[in-house]
């Protein structure tokens, strides 16, 4: 079965350093998303992206984030200058159609941890 | 966009049916229900989305009303592994993100 991949599974980094999280998404999949989580809350969406352009984006989503499809197979989002408050899991999804009511697969998960 | 309400925490024993009702009084009429799954350390997983009636799938089976104010997924026979939170998710065709509650953490005990 087709997943989504995520990495690093796993990135620690100092305050005001600016972090890559990559992910390759199922690769007929048109519609892609960057959710986060923080430990012990519920899943936030970020940002959704298709036809190489930002679709939709929620207020968490600021200044200091960006989203990219460097190519054909990657994913990643770019966090500028890393706060404490970002830590948490960084979960990518992929869709191959639009919209909330058709099935998202998720990857497994980058968990950022900003000291 | 249809807001939810479940409950924070269910328990269950082995080989039992679980059944967790959702509420949803405000969905709209281009709302679909949507399920997902997810067990610690690890994305949400895609379990079952029904707009009304019954909806059956190898994983679970989704119950919706006439009136479409709630809905109960229902897991049959249940085994330790489906310990895991489960969202019940509320949106329309057009939305393009998902918007999760807390879910309801589902324990299964041997």
């Amino acid at each position: 079965e087709p997943e989504v991949t995520q990495t690093p599974s796993h990135q620690v980094t100092q305050m005001g350093q600016e972090v890559i999280l990559r992910c390759v998404p199922i690769s007929n999949h048109l519609y892609f998303y960057w959710y986060r989580q923080i430990l012990g809350q519920k899943v936030e969406f970020l940002v959704s992206f298709y036809n190489n352009e930002i679709s939709e984006k929620s207020e968490i989503f600021d200044d200091q984030f960006s989203v990219e499809r460097p190519d054909g197979s990657n994913f990643t989002l770019k966090i500028r200058s890393t706060k404490l408050e970002d830590s948490a899991m960084y979960f990518c999804a992929s869709s191959g159609l639009a919209g909330g009511t058709y099935e998202q697969y998720f990857g497994p998960g980058t968990r950022l941890t900003v000291t | 966009l249809a807001k939810t309400t479940q409950p924070i925490s269910m328990d269950s024993y082995e080989g039992q049916e679980v059944n967790i009702t959702c509420s949803h009084n405000n969905i709209a009429t281009n709302d679909y229900i949507t399920w997902y799954q997810q067990f610690p350390s690890q994305g949400p997983r895609f379990i079952i989305q029904g707009y009304k009636t019954k909806v059956t799938n190898e994983v679970a089976s989704l119950f919706i009303p006439a009136d479409r104010k709630s809905s109960t997924l229902s897991l049959p026979r249940v085994s330790l592994s489906d310990t895991a939170v489960y969202y019940c998710l509320g949106g329309r065709r057009s939305q393009g993100n998902l918007i999760f509650g807390k879910g309801t953490k589902l324990s299964v005990k041997p």
